[in-house]
């Protein structure tokens, strides 16, 4: 059974840059069926897709965090990562990673709470 | 961009009851890119519908999905305890690549 574990420190700073990393057990990374993701949920609220890649390397982002966001894969450890630069308070969210499959995300991390403060 | 909205916001019912949750779309969204997610506090969305009618594998049969281009509708025909929890609506597709609804709160009455 394909599981996701996110990992990452849960404290960043403003204007610092958060990296977490999901490990991808149970499936290869390198399937050309399925790509992978993060999306965000602010405390109390709604969800927020981030951005996706596949295994090749190709990367789709939110045009909202596009200038912040890179998302890259190590198929030889079965990760990938996000890295969300110039955090701000705005930022603080529980992230999750998630394998999508034709439209949809299944399944999910359990995610990771990051919060942005000095 | 595509902006999802769900209806109601909140929708408050007993178990054993038939429970109908809205999903609009500001423009045509493919039946093919149409999921429905379950949140419960604490955890992490599930995938309940895929392709607006699919069920995701191990979801009971009393969760049923259905509509078309902008209205899409996800039905729970008798509740059960454990389905008074949290539901999204999700688009695939159109930039951004995904976007979510708001999020209906299904509580107990």
């Amino acid at each position: 059974q394909l599981q996701l574990q996110e990992s990452g420190p849960g404290l960043v700073k403003p204007s610092e840059t958060l990296s977490l990393t999901c490990t991808v057990s149970g499936g290869s990374i390198s399937s050309s069926i399925y790509y992978w993701g993060w999306i965000r949920q602010p405390p109390g609220k709604g969800l927020e897709w981030i951005g996706s890649m596949y295994s090749s390397g190709i990367t789709y982002y939110n045009p909202s965090l596009k200038s912040r966001v890179t998302i890259s894969v190590d198929t030889s450890k079965n990760q990938f990562s996000l890295k969300l630069s110039s955090v701000t308070a705005a930022d603080t969210a529980v992230y999750y990673c998630a394998r999508h499959h034709g439209g949809w995300s299944d399944p999910w991390g359990q995610g990771t709470l990051v919060i942005v403060s000095s | 961009e595509i902006v999802l909205t769900q209806s109601p916001g909140t929708l408050s019912l007993s178990p054993g009851e038939r429970a109908t949750l809205s999903c609009r779309a500001s423009q045509s969204v493919s039946s093919t890119y149409l999921a429905w997610y379950q949140q419960k506090p604490g955890q992490a969305p599930r995938l309940l519908i895929y392709g607006a009618s699919s069920r995701a594998t191990g979801i009971p049969d009393r969760f049923s999905g259905s509509g078309s281009e902008t209205d899409f509708t996800l039905t729970i025909s008798r509740l059960e305890p454990e389905d008074f929890a949290m539901y999204y609506c999700q688009q695939y597709g159109s930039s951004p690549l995904y976007t979510f609804g708001q999020g209906t709160n299904l509580e107990i009455k």
